[in-house]
């Protein structure tokens, strides 16, 4: 039982390039998140899902968008990569009473 | 807004000394609050949730508290392992989507 799964570990694009983080979570929960960490900013809601085919904003879209084809997979991506986008980006998934399961993170540079 | 606050942002602790971290909130209607441990280079990993004013949650070296406003995460006569980041967050109206502090960065020194 790997939990959630998140994929690349680490990555450096330059500005204007695009990328796709994947998430995948094999515990069959129907809620998904994307979060991103700052130094100062605490972790921050982009993007979420409540079930398959579903997305909705968070508190700061700007930027990114997202895909949920299937229950298993949530994907992050950004198509014109900006400095202001370097950062650790978490994914997560919901467990009742449990909260959130995050996976390890993929630490994005842009230069 | 619902909000979520931690404090001190950093604690730094000789082994064997205990002390309280800090999660003051302000959410309409709480569903539940949550503590997290963060190592570095990682994500959060789930430690308690508390649900009502009065309620208490032990693990180990750590017990999570509830009141009406706040949350406090003691920790009881800490080792270096319990070096971490420590993270709190509540449900956002009443939603599933989380909330969380800035954390408070602890440190304990041998």
């Amino acid at each position: 039982n790997a939990g959630v799964t998140q994929t690349p570990k680490f990555r450096v694009l330059k500005t204007g390039q695009s990328m796709t983080l994947l998430c995948a979570q094999d515990m069959n929960h129907e809620y998904m998140y994307w979060y991103r960490q700052d130094p100062g900013m605490g972790l921050r809601l982009i993007h979420y899902s409540v079930g398959e085919g579903t997305t909705a904003k968070g508190e700061v879209p700007d930027g990114y968008n997202v895909s949920r084809l299937k229950k298993q997979n949530f994907l992050l991506g950004l198509e014109s990569a900006a400095p202001s986008q370097t950062s650790v980006y978490f994914c997560a998934s919901w467990f009742p009473n449990y909260g959130y399961t995050f996976g390890s993170g993929t630490r994005l540079t842009v230069v | 807004e619902d909000q979520v606050t931690q404090s001190p942002e950093a604690l730094r602790l000789q082994e064997g000394e205990s002390s309280s971290l800090n999660c003051s909130y302000t959410v309409s209607g709480l569903r539940g609050l949550f503590w997290y441990r963060q190592d570095p280079g990682k994500g959060p990993e789930f430690l308690f949730t508390l649900y009502s004013a009065g309620e208490e949650k032990e693990k180990e070296r750590l017990k999570a508290t509830l009141t009406k406003k706040e949350s406090f995460l003691h920790i009881t006569a800490p080792k270096p392992e319990d070096s971490a980041t420590y993270l709190c967050a509540v449900p956002q109206g009443g939603s599933e989507k989380l909330v969380f502090g800035k954390g408070t960065k602890l440190t304990v020194n041998p």
